[in-house]
């Protein structure tokens, strides 16, 4: 079974500080890890994946996530923060066989300027 | 390109009403989901299909039914709505069939209250 676990339900931040959301996720095979984006008032929007190959996965909007299977993590980074990015942000796990991905309970980021 | 569309965006129910939340999608994905959307409890799944013509309980099925009526529709039905059941749901689909990896296109979700 696979599982996901975002820390912090909340995270603030100043505008133009360093972005970080963490997420750990288990898994007992390689997993397929995934970070979107939700706009009040939106759906879910991709933000990136990690599928296999390159440990730093880049995304749009100038986000990147880093997996690292030692730590079982994939957190989602951005170096400067923007007004913009003010929303709630949820990590996710699929693994083969399982088409159904997992969703952490997102973590709600605040943008202060 | 629409992707996912869901109607209606909004709704006020009182309770032991029934209604059903439709969902199209233009993508010709083979797999559809609905999810709902609670305070601090994530995305729950309520019903998936992987295929047309296939649909399955996912984590929180009680008080709900679904019916996949082509490969574009994937609708979901409150037969007596229950105030535990307000919630904002979400109509999603994905490419399942080249594998696991393909991430999920979301509706913009329909916001349902039930007195």
């Amino acid at each position: 079974a696979q599982s996901v676990t975002q820390l912090g339900s909340h995270v603030s931040v100043s505008e133009g500080a360093l972005v970080l959301l963490r997420c750990n996720y288990s898994s007992s095979v390689p997993p397929y890890l995934f970070w979107y984006v939700q706009y009040p008032n939106q759906g879910l929007q991709l933000l990136l994946k990690y599928t296999t190959g390159a440990t730093l996965v880049k995304g749009i909007n100038g986000f990147e996530a880093e997996f690292k299977k030692s730590e079982t993590s994939f957190h989602l980074t951005k170096p400067s923060a923007h007004m913009s990015d003010a929303a709630e942000y949820f990590c996710a796990v699929s693994v083969g066989g399982s088409y159904i991905p997992t969703f952490g309970r997102g973590t709600s980021l605040i943008v202060h300027p | 390109n629409a992707g996912v569309t869901q109607t209606p965006k909004f709704q006020v129910l009182k309770t032991g009403q029934s209604m059903t939340l439709q969902c199209a999608q233009d993508m010709n994905h083979n797999s559809m989901y609905w999810y709902r959307q609670d305070p601090g409890m994530g995305l729950r799944l309520i019903y998936y299909s992987a295929s047309e013509g296939t649909t399955d309980k996912g984590e929180v099925p009680n008080g709900y039914n679904v019916s996949r009526l082509n490969k574009r529709e994937f609708s979901l039905r409150l037969e007596s709505a229950a105030p535990s059941q307000t919630s904002v749901y979400f109509c999603a689909s994905s490419l399942i069939s080249t594998g696991p990896n393909q991430p999920q296109h979301f509706g913009d979700g329909t916001r349902l209250s039930i007195l």
